[in-house]
């Protein structure tokens, strides 16, 4: 199994500033097609389901702020959050679905410093 | 407006079964593969299995802790998704959230999830 590793697990920043969380897989997800990576960002609030924030590493999905941003190819990825607002306080989560299983980070939880 | 509503969580023994269903609306059912995700109190997300399409022959895949115990059906006539469970264990209490893959992943949305809590 593909194993996503999550840093930090959590971080505690100020109203405006920027948040990184960093993602790195124990192999590549990069399609086949060599094109695009199969890997996908979600955000998490308190007793909400996931809801999908970047997809294949760095598009942004319909609606989401574009204060959210992905990066990276290969093995290893990056969220970044800018101008964090309060209504940006969720656990995040990296995910691969390039191979069986598809697999989830642990999580970075966010919080207002 | 794409919608998936599960049911059928509850309170079960050790050993025992419990049913969760998945209703879904605003997409095209028949052509996507669904899967089904947990996730324990406080931790993180656990993909515990999917089926594939019926042009795909129905396929099923599992992850190790469940393989075996549990089973993924659908019905394209209700859309429906089914997620049989039995031999329930204590670890097996968690959210369980039906997903499905729209084009951008295979996960790219979540109904709001069921609460099973296997528990003596």
């Amino acid at each position: 199994d593909i194993v996503l590793t999550q840093s930090p697990d959590s971080l505690a920043v100020s109203l405006g500033g920027r948040a990184t969380i960093n993602c790195k897989s124990s192999q590549s997800v990069l399609h086949s097609s060599k094109t695009k990576d199969s890997l996908n960002w979600f955000q998490q609030k308190a007793g909400q389901p996931p809801k999908l924030l970047i997809y294949s590493a760095s598009t942004r999905e319909s609606g989401v702020p574009d204060r959210f941003s992905g990066s990276g190819s290969g093995t290893d990825f990056t969220l970044t959050i800018d101008s964090l607002q309060a209504e940006d306080v969720a656990v995040y989560y990296c995910h691969q679905y390039d191979n069986t299983p598809p697999t989830f980070g642990q999580g970075t939880k966010v919080e207002i410093k | 407006e794409v919608q998936l509503v599960e049911s059928g969580g509850g309170l079960v023994k050790p050993g025992g079964s419990l049913r969760l269903s998945c209703a879904a609306s605003g997409f095209t059912f028949s052509e996507t593969w669904m899967s089904w995700v947990r996730q324990g109190s406080g931790k993180g997300l656990e993909w515990i299995g999917r089926i594939k399409r019926k042009v795909d022959g129905e396929l099923t895949d599992y992850a190790a802790p469940v393989r075996g115990r549990f089973t993924i059906s659908r019905d394209d006539s209700e859309n429906r998704l089914y997620l049989q469970m039995n031999s329930l264990k204590i670890e097996d209490t968690a959210v369980y959230f039906c997903v499905t893959g729209l084009g951008k992943g295979d996960l790219d949305f979540w109904g709001q999830g069921t609460l099973v809590t296997v528990s003596s």
